[in-house]
């Protein structure tokens, strides 16, 4: 399968700092990319959509200004937690997917905790 | 929008046995059915995937098969192997590029 690179696989953050993950497509341009919010032994929360070039599509309940995606090339997108609370702390994944395939394949997660 | 349903939520079984999960979804356009394996700390992999012309797939001890009318797919896994052991997810593929995810499956293949 395709490989999909997300740094850093862990982070921890000072209350009130911000945080920028990047996950990176290796072998195939990724058209869209997918964020999703995973909880402990919980199922992937889809948190937002974005296709290169355009902005991205939220789901409802999630803040746009507070979890800024930017896809700004076909192998590269970034999710930056800002003024990151206690409560942001979870594991976020990105997932990429071709426009000639529909396969996703998924980053190895990052595992945020804010202190 | 779609829903996922997905059975059983734990699953124990012994080396070497079968073990079969189960999804359900509701909307008939979905077109694209992969399932996923997760371990502990990591990102979700792909393990296989059915496209909704085809009833049946296999790879090696894996296994889907998928049942539009009913609209459930199933994952088989034989001759389970302790590394077998993850949390295993399906999923539903709806308009483009739109997955929805079921809750997930741990599935515990004793020794």
């Amino acid at each position: 399968g395709a490989v999909v690179s997300q740094h850093p696989s862990r982070v921890i953050c000072k209350s009130g700092t911000s945080v920028k993950i990047e996950c990176r497509s290796l072998d195939f341009q990724a058209t869209t990319m997918f964020w999703y919010r995973q909880f402990p032994k919980k199922s992937l929360m889809l948190m937002a959509t974005s296709n290169e070039g355009s902005k991205a599509t939220y789901e409802q309940g999630v803040e746009k200004d507070k979890f800024l995606i930017n896809h700004a090339s076909l192998t590269l997108s970034t999710l930056t937690v800002t003024s990151a609370h206690p409560e942001d702390s979870s594991f976020y994944i990105c997932s990429a997917a071709s426009g000639s395939r529909t396969e996703a394949f998924f980053g190895q997660g990052t595992r945020l905790t804010v202190v | 929008g779609e829903n996922v349903e997905q059975h059983p939520s734990t699953l124990s079984v012994q080396e070497g046995d079968s073990a079969v999960i189960k999804c359900t979804y509701s909307d008939s356009a979905s077109n694209y059915f992969p399932w996923y394996k997760q371990e502990l700390g990591k990102g979700p992999q792909l393990i296989i995937d059915i496209r909704s012309n085809v009833g049946e797939k296999k790879d090696q001890r894996i296994a889907v098969t998928l049942n539009k009318t009913a609209k459930h797919f199933s994952l088989h896994i034989t001759e389970t192997q302790p590394e077998d052991s993850a949390v295993y997810f399906c999923a539903a593929l709806l308009n483009f590029n739109k997955f929805y995810f079921g809750s997930g499956t741990k599935l515990n293949v004793k020794p």
